[in-house]
């Protein structure tokens, strides 16, 4: 099985704030990457798929980028909806889909 | 409006099994392969398994076979996940999730449905 690692575990940032996130796979994906947002007692949300392509009615401040093992989720200007938790996704060697462990972003 | 309405919450003893259920509304069931994730207390995410509705062909994560059965009912629009021989650990809630297209993301997701285990 793939398995995805996410850094950091946590941050704390501002309103305002450009945040990104990584997530690194244990071998070779492609751009078969997939992100998700969870809020406290919410299921998650789709963000972005295939790396970088925009989940339709999600804000143009999120953004993907990387391809093989290496990815990133970059938030442009956190805004205080945006405080929750993110884990990246593999579909490319499946079943089993994996995911990462998560980061949490909270209020500085 | 496109949604999946997933059963309410259960309670259960270490033994018994549990069966959730998940509405499709606003498209076809069986025109996307259905997903089933869990996340334990303050956990991350656990693909379960997956349900072709159209064939009803399944595959299940490993962790799961032998305890984990999905089946669908595409006349009422939905599917199912039912989990035996439950233990504490598999406290959790469970989500069903529709995926995109062949090997990809998932799109819509259930609202989630908590089942705790609890003797």
């Amino acid at each position: 099985d793939i398995q995805m690692t996410q850094s950091p575990s946590s941050l704390s940032a501002s309103v305002g704030d450009r945040v990104t996130i990584t997530c690194r796979a244990s071998q070779s994906i492609s751009t078969y990457l997939n992100w998700y947002q969870q809020k406290p007692g919410k299921a998650p949300k789709l963000l972005i798929y295939a790396a970088s392509s925009l989940q339709s009615g999600v804000p143009s401040r999120f953004s993907g980028s990387g391809s093989g093992t290496d990815f990133s989720l970059t938030i442009t200007s956190l805004q205080p909806e945006d405080f929750a938790t993110y884990y990246c996704q593999q579909s490319y060697s499946v079943p089993p889909w994996t995911f990462g462990q998560g980061t949490k972003v909270e209020i500085k | 409006q496109v949604q999946l309405v997933q059963s309410g919450a259960e309670v259960k003893k270490p033994g018994a099994s549990v069966k959730v259920s998940c509405k499709a509304s606003g498209y076809a069931l069986n025109g996307y392969y259905m997903h089933w994730v869990r996340q334990g207390p303050g956990q991350g995410l656990e693909w379960m398994g997956w349900i072709n509705p159209n064939s009803g062909d399944t595959n299940y994560a490993q962790k799961f076979q032998g305890r984990v059965t999905m089946t669908r009912d595409t006349s009422i629009s939905t599917a199912y996940m039912d989990l035996s021989r439950l233990r504490s650990d598999d406290t959790a809630v469970y989500y069903c999730a529709r995926e995109r297209g062949t090997g990809d993301a998932f799109d819509l997701w259930g609202q989630g449905t908590m089942v705790t285990i609890s003797s």
